[in-house]
């Protein structure tokens, strides 16, 4: 079946410092959409990326969806203490998001 | 903003027994699923719901899980007899649509039940 896989798996880092994820899929997906889960919490969608190669920014998070439709990344600019968490990607298992596949997750410690 | 909400927040259970896990649903959403996150563990598909029966669900939805949405506004989630590994986060989502190649449509999580099966 479709695997989702991301890495790191853990990162631990200053805060002032960048920060990625990436999300690799084991087969070319329609879309890929991002959440984020604080500890604790529940996941909080972030970003859905559909097009070829689409780059998008929100702050200082930019998301990447690469030619292949396969991988995505994640990058924070400037990390805060605020954007401590796990950050999965997701993809649908199909043409369309009725069962999304999770990633493992990235969990970013930030220490200030 | 509307928010899909869950009871119980927490649910302690002995092995065998059945539980029922509650979920609303955003009012105008068409598409409910329900998810299970193991401790420190990715999260997890269930099933997904649409227009009154299950359109998906995963090799985890076996014959002990069903889902039900017994009225207008309450979705649950029912384990027939409870397992030692069902203890879990199990998460209750909701969307207007399906995201698709051109449609985007958000899925909404629930805050959880903390399921702990002694």
């Amino acid at each position: 079946g479709q695997q989702v896989m991301q890495i790191p798996q853990y990162q631990h880092v200053q805060e002032g410092e960048d920060f990625t994820t990436y999300c690799n899929s084991s087969t070319t997906l329609s879309n890929i959409q991002w959440y984020k889960q604080r500890p604790g919490g529940h996941p909080v969608f972030l970003i859905q990326l559909v097009k070829s190669g689409e780059v998008k920014k929100q702050k200082r998070l930019t998301f990447q969806f690469g030619e292949a439709k396969k991988n995505s990344s994640l990058h924070i600019t400037a990390t805060q203490t605020t954007d401590v968490g796990t950050y999965f990607c997701a993809g649908p298992n199909g043409e369309y998001g009725n069962k999304l596949v999770f990633g493992a997750g990235t969990i970013l410690r930030v220490k200030s | 903003e509307p928010e899909v909400t869950q009871t119980p927040s927490h649910q302690v259970t002995q092995m065998g027994q059945e539980v029922i896990l509650r979920c609303v649903p955003i009012s105008n959403h068409l598409y409910f699923y329900w998810y299970r996150q193991i401790l420190g563990q990715k999260v997890e598909f269930l099933v997904s719901f649409y227009n009154n029966e299950i359109s998906e669900k995963s090799e985890i939805f076996d014959d002990q899980f069903s889902v039900e949405r017994p009225d207008g506004s309450n979705f649950t989630l029912k384990i027939r007899s409870t397992k030692l590994e069902d203890s879990a986060m199990y998460f209750c989502a909701s969307s207007a649509g399906l995201a698709g190649s051109s449609l985007l449509y958000e899925q909404y999580f629930g805050p959880g039940t903390r399921l702990t099966v002694t």
